[in-house]
């Protein structure tokens, strides 16, 4: 596709349920970031993939969440056992190398009841 | 402690006249400063960027400043149209981060009135 995909657009977890969201970057861009999006905030940084390799995790707010990107391209977050405080906009961004702008997908919302 | 702040949660403007939005920031290793514009159930697209060597950038419509002395930068929008109304988000970068990690503030809802 020309731009970079996220699903599901819209995620409805019960509390406990783990979920994982996918992103398709735009084909051949080398980094890709995630982003999590409480309402009325910007977005913060959770985690980077440069190619495979996950260079900075320090974003992820607890280890029920765990990010892969096994082939350097689509990328998987997953957050385990669900808490309503999850819930936010997802969104995923790429870019075709360092000191580029990033392209952001159209975000995965996710909404934990 | 928030590194970037949007001090004004919205804006509301006449169409033709002229936004001003506003981005404070306190890391002094921010080096690269980006605007993004976010439609509602959208992603944010980048809008226009500044690098710390300069105080100015145009591109069409939209002008960025920067005053690095103040840790300040501003968006000009000239002439407002309403196409324009939508949350635009400072998002500073440092260059020598791994990466292109971008640090972003709470955002400004721009209305632009017919």
């Amino acid at each position: 596709g020309a731009g970079v995909s996220q699903s599901p657009r819209y995620k409805v977890a019960k509390r406990g349920q783990d979920v994982a969201l996918r992103c398709d970057p735009i084909s051949g861009h080398v980094s890709l970031f995630w982003y999590q999006q409480a309402l009325g905030q910007g977005p913060e940084f959770l985690t980077y993939f440069q190619n495979e390799a996950q260079l900075d995790k320090s974003g992820l707010p607890s280890d029920r969440f765990f990010a892969e990107r096994p082939e350097g391209s689509v990328s998987t977050l997953k957050i385990q056992r669900t808490q309503q405080e999850d819930s936010a906009v997802y969104l995923c961004a790429s870019h075709p190398n360092t000191n580029t702008e990033a392209f952001f997908g159209q975000g995965t919302r996710l909404t934990v009841v | 402690d928030q590194q970037v702040k949007q001090n004004s949660p919205s804006l509301s403007v006449q169409e033709g006249r002229i936004s001003i939005l506003n981005c404070d920031y306190t890391n002094s290793m921010f080096d690269y400063f980006l605007w993004y514009k976010k439609y509602p159930a959208e992603g944010p697209t980048f809008l226009i960027s500044i690098s710390s060597i300069k105080d100015k950038n145009e591109d069409g419509r939209f002008t960025v400043f920067l005053n690095k002395s103040a840790k300040h930068l501003s968006l000009h929008i000239v002439p407002s149209q309403p196409g324009d109304s939508a949350v635009y988000f400072c998002a500073p970068n440092a260059l020598n981060n791994a990466g292109n990690m971008l640090t972003f503030g709470g955002g400004t809802r721009l209305m632009v009135k017919p």
